[in-house]
């Protein structure tokens, strides 16, 4: 049973414009939700991070939000770059240190120069 | 400051075989560690992941095994390789705190031929 979902494989989006990458969660535990960037070949790095006590936070081109009634989550990256294109995933935790993240397929962004 | 060693970057090995992945972490201690894998399609399935010396979880009941022989070493192993065990591995570490993510190693490809 998929825990975290990641219903979109892949995304194209043009330079400069805005880039919407989705995650769906079934498990009401998990509280903290982070979203990790990988290139080919490397291991992911992390991204941006967002509590459920919270419903947005923002880092530089990058925003997270969290609406927990929906049990979804969103990063938007604006304005898209090249050096964007990468494959996210979506992670998720439950309330406790050593839970593991439960990760999503993860998206597959393309940002056309 | 941290920083996590995994090797080797490559690996191709004949079905049947053995498997030894080596992963380390430097520059903290009692690490919260993990290995993980990502199969085409799949995204990144947690493996093992150990909370301690000697202590490891199995999320996946599988061909293979870890084992945590140091407080900062972590091994991925395998008796005899099936093709399916072909993929990219992941060893990750966190520290034991809620609110904090992964750092992730570089990765391994293992092609099982």
């Amino acid at each position: 049973d998929q825990q975290v979902k990641q219903n979109s494989p892949s995304l194209s989006v043009q330079e400069g414009r805005i880039s919407i990458l989705n995650c769906d969660y079934t498990n009401s535990m998990f509280d903290y939700f982070l979203w990790y960037k990988k290139y080919p070949a490397e291991g992911p790095t992390f991204l941006i991070s967002i509590s459920s006590i919270k419903d947005k936070n923002e880092d530089g081109r990058f925003t997270v939000f969290l609406n927990k009634s929906a049990k979804h989550l969103s990063l938007h990256i604006v304005p898209s770059q090249p050096g964007d294109s990468a494959v996210y995933f979506c992670a998720a935790r439950g309330n406790s240190g050593n839970t593991p993240l439960v990760f999503g397929k993860g998206t597959r962004l393309s940002v056309i120069a | 400051s941290q920083t996590i060693h995994q090797w080797p970057a490559t690996l191709v090995q004949p079905v049947g075989s053995p498997l030894s992945l080596e992963c380390t972490v430097e520059g903290t201690s009692n690490p919260n560690l993990y290995w993980y894998r990502q199969a085409a399609g799949r995204g990144l399935q947690l493996l093992f992941y150990s909370v301690g010396i000697g202590q490891i979880s199995s999320e996946v009941p599988q061909n293979l095994s870890a084992s945590r022989p140091q407080d900062r070493q972590f091994i991925l192993s395998s008796k005899k390789l099936l093709l399916s065990d072909s993929g990219f591995y992941l060893c990750a570490w966190s520290v034991r705190r809620i609110g904090h993510g992964y750092t992730f190693g570089s990765g391994t490809r293992l092609t099982v031929v």
